[in-house]
């Protein structure tokens, strides 16, 4: 029982590429999401997935996109990455979103930087 | 939407010691409040949490506290170890809805002293 897995773990971009962050949960998780931890920012969540078939903006979703794939994956675009998406990346899942108190799992992080 | 606010960023104490980690949250119908722990390079892990019917809890040498009224919950570790040193996140998370309801504070950094 892995727990939330995302790939890469670093990873360097050049300004203007495109890169795929994968995620996948085996803990059967109705609901995942995408946060970036910057220093002094806390955890900022850029989108979220409520369900399989499902995806919302969080509070930072511009210049991101989101698939969830199926109810393991749920993966995160950046179309044309900037200096300013340097960041460590979070996957997180969840039983349910509409639980009140359900807790979330992270996975290891993925660390970008974009020159 | 719900803003949580943690206080303080940072904060050093002596092995041994006490440390205690502030938040405030702004919406009065969020009822579950966890705490996260995040080691250096690590992933944020649950470490507890308390929910708003409840006014403290315990486990081992973490607390938290929760004060409805003035809003504000807290977290208290007790006889503080080097592996306790890590950063600390507090959360609100609102009432059962079909959207995201689960805010995080900015983080604490404790530093504990050998």
């Amino acid at each position: 029982n892995a727990g939330v897995t995302q790939t890469p773990k670093f990873q360097v971009l050049k300004t203007g590429q495109s890169m795929t962050l994968q995620c996948a949960q085996d803990m059967n998780h109705n609901s995942m999401y995408w946060y970036r931890q910057d220093p002094g920012m806390g955890l900022r969540l850029i989108y979220y997935s409520a369900s399989e078939g499902t995806t919302d903006k969080g509070e930072v979703p511009n210049g991101y996109n989101v698939s969830r794939l199926n109810k393991r994956e749920f993966s995160l675009r950046l179309e044309s990455a900037a200096p300013s998406q340097t960041s460590v990346y979070f996957c997180a899942s969840s039983e349910l979103i509409t639980s009140s108190g359900n807790t979330i799992y992270f996975g290891e992080g993925s660390w970008l930087t974009v020159v | 939407g719900e803003n949580v606010e943690q206080h303080p960023s940072t904060l050093s104490v002596q092995e041994g010691d006490s440390a205690v980690i502030k938040c405030t949250y702004s919406d009065s119908a969020s009822n579950y409040f966890p705490w996260y722990k995040q080691e250096l390079g690590k992933r944020p892990q649950l470490i507890i949490d308390i929910r708003s019917n409840v006014g403290e809890k315990k486990d081992q040498r973490i607390a938290v506290t929760l004060n409805k009224t003035a809003k504000h919950f807290s977290l208290h570790i007790t006889e503080t170890q080097p592996e306790d040193s890590a950063v600390y996140f507090c959360a609100a998370q609102g009432p059962v809805t079909g959207a995201n309801n689960l805010f995080f504070g900015t983080g604490t950094r404790l530093t504990v002293i050998p």
